[in-house]
């Protein structure tokens, strides 16, 4: 069974460049998590969805991160225009449907480098 | 605001000794949960402990929780060298529509010496 998957597992792109990550969660997971991932502050969570719907933002930095889930098995984060400051590990992460607390499945990364 | 901090920030320990991973929080919580992350990869969920809970065991790994002083340690016996990761201690205090959302703390950075 293939767990979350994140594409591409590496993205080296010059300032000013659009970039584009995508993930597909595990088969049946509701919910959907980004987050970013540096040394200076350490895991941040950029956006959740619930059933495709985005139901917290807060943690995008700026207006240049946005965030689709068109349908239940891919969701993207696009930076327009990116920036040197964006570099860093993004990941994407599910949590199945239950009515309980349930631990979350990462995907590998996609390191994102902006040169 | 980063909710759980993690103490230390690095540890580094003989094989076969037990390591100690201690993690703090700021508000009241429903759970908290540990995740390891090799370098590289992405994290891996280890434990969760409920608010309600005191102690839970898995294998090697022991969690505490002390809601008094929004406090958990995670324990790991017996470390091997693949126990090599960070370490990282994640609350989560509210379900907002049918999702939650976990807080990550800044992580322990164990190292097993063989």
């Amino acid at each position: 069974d293939a767990g979350v998957i994140q594409s591409p597992r590496h993205e080296v792109t010059e300032m000013g460049q659009e970039v584009t990550l995508r993930c597909k969660p595990i088969s049946g997971h509701n919910s959907l998590f980004w987050y970013r991932q540096t040394m200076m502050r350490g895991l941040e969570l950029l956006i959740y969805f619930n059933n495709n719907v985005p139901i917290d933002d807060s943690g995008m930095p700026e207006d240049r991160f946005s965030a689709k889930m068109p349908n239940a098995s891919f969701s993207t984060l696009k930076i327009q225009p990116s920036e040197p400051r964006d570099s860093a590990v993004y990941f994407c992460a599910s949590t199945p449907r239950t009515s309980g607390y349930n631990e979350q499945f990462f995907g590998p990364g996609t390191r994102l480098t902006v040169l | 605001s980063q909710q759980g901090e993690e103490d230390p920030q690095a540890l580094s320990i003989q094989e076969g000794e037990n390591a100690t991973m201690n993690c703090s929080y700021k508000t009241s919580i429903n759970n908290l949960q540990w995740y390891r992350q090799n370098s590289g990869r992405g994290l891996v969920h280890l434990i969760l402990i409920r608010s309600n809970e005191r102690e839970k065991h898995s294998g090697r790994l022991r969690v505490t929780l002390d809601t008094s002083k929004k406090s958990s340690s995670l324990l790991i016996t017996a470390s091997r060298a693949a126990d090599t990761a960070s370490y990282f201690c994640a609350t989560t205090s509210m379900k907002i529509q049918g999702a939650q959302k976990l807080v990550f703390g800044q992580g322990t950075r164990l190292t097993i010496n063989p």
